[in-house]
């Protein structure tokens, strides 16, 4: 597609319960990161994916929480046992190989509200 | 560690008036900065980015920025503000020199335009 696509736009869910957050990027892209951004907390870096490199999951909250990229190209963000604080929208990027300076281009996210 | 501040949370200029948003950053070698920009329900925009060379650089929607080494500071601006800017302005670093892989955000800018 032209842009990062996202899915679902908008997520409510109960404490608790397992969610999946899906992202689509821009063909021909090889790297692919997941942020989080809650109220008051800013934008905060949640993992990289780039091409067949072991994922960079250092901003990972917390084991709750895992991604996975299938086939170079569609990233899944997997939410476990939902908590209240993990309410926040959920933006997917993409770049070109990063380490070239390219630009990092960000999706529309997923808000997730937890109740 | 490596840090950006925005210091205004949330700025008001009236229509046609000239803006100033600023940013500071803490990080040992020169990082490479961006300012992105976010409208309401939509994902982030890259409006400018610094790598090397001139200092003043040139983004889009007429807006520009100075990387000033002395002050750390990169701070946005635009000589005359239309209602479309009314938006929130995010302020990145990467933490790795050359890397982009992991952006560093500020907290944001909430800018609102008076007619």
């Amino acid at each position: 597609g032209a842009g990062v696509s996202q899915s679902p736009s908008n997520k409510v869910t109960e404490k608790g319960k397992d969610v999946e957050l899906r992202c689509d990027p821009i063909s021909g892209h090889t790297a692919l990161y997941w942020y989080r951004q809650s109220l008051g907390q800013g934008l905060e870096f949640l993992i990289y994916f780039q091409g067949n490199s072991a994922p960079d999951k250092s901003g990972l909250p917390s084991d709750r929480f895992s991604a996975e990229r299938t086939g170079g190209s569609v990233s899944t963000l997997t939410i476990q046992r939902t908590q209240q604080e993990d309410s926040a929208v959920y933006l997917c990027a993409s770049s070109l190989d990063p380490f070239s300076g390219n630009t990092i281009y960000f999706g529309e996210g997923s808000w997730l509200t937890v109740v | 560690a490596q840090s950006v501040t925005q210091p205004d949370i949330h700025i008001t200029v009236s229509e046609g008036a000239s803006l100033e948003l600023r940013c500071n950053y803490s990080y040992g070698a020169t990082p490479y900065l961006f300012w992105y920009v976010q409208s309401p329900g939509q994902g982030l925009q890259l409006l400018l980015k610094y790598f090397s060379g001139d200092t003043l650089v040139q983004g889009i929607k007429g807006f520009e920025a100075e990387f000033k080494r002395s002050q750390s500071s990169f701070n946005l601006r635009k000589p005359s503000v239309h209602w479309s800017d009314a938006a929130e302005y995010f302020c990145a670093v990467t933490p790795y020199g050359g890397a982009t892989n992991k952006l560093i955000f500020g907290t944001g800018t909430l800018l609102a335009v008076q007619p």
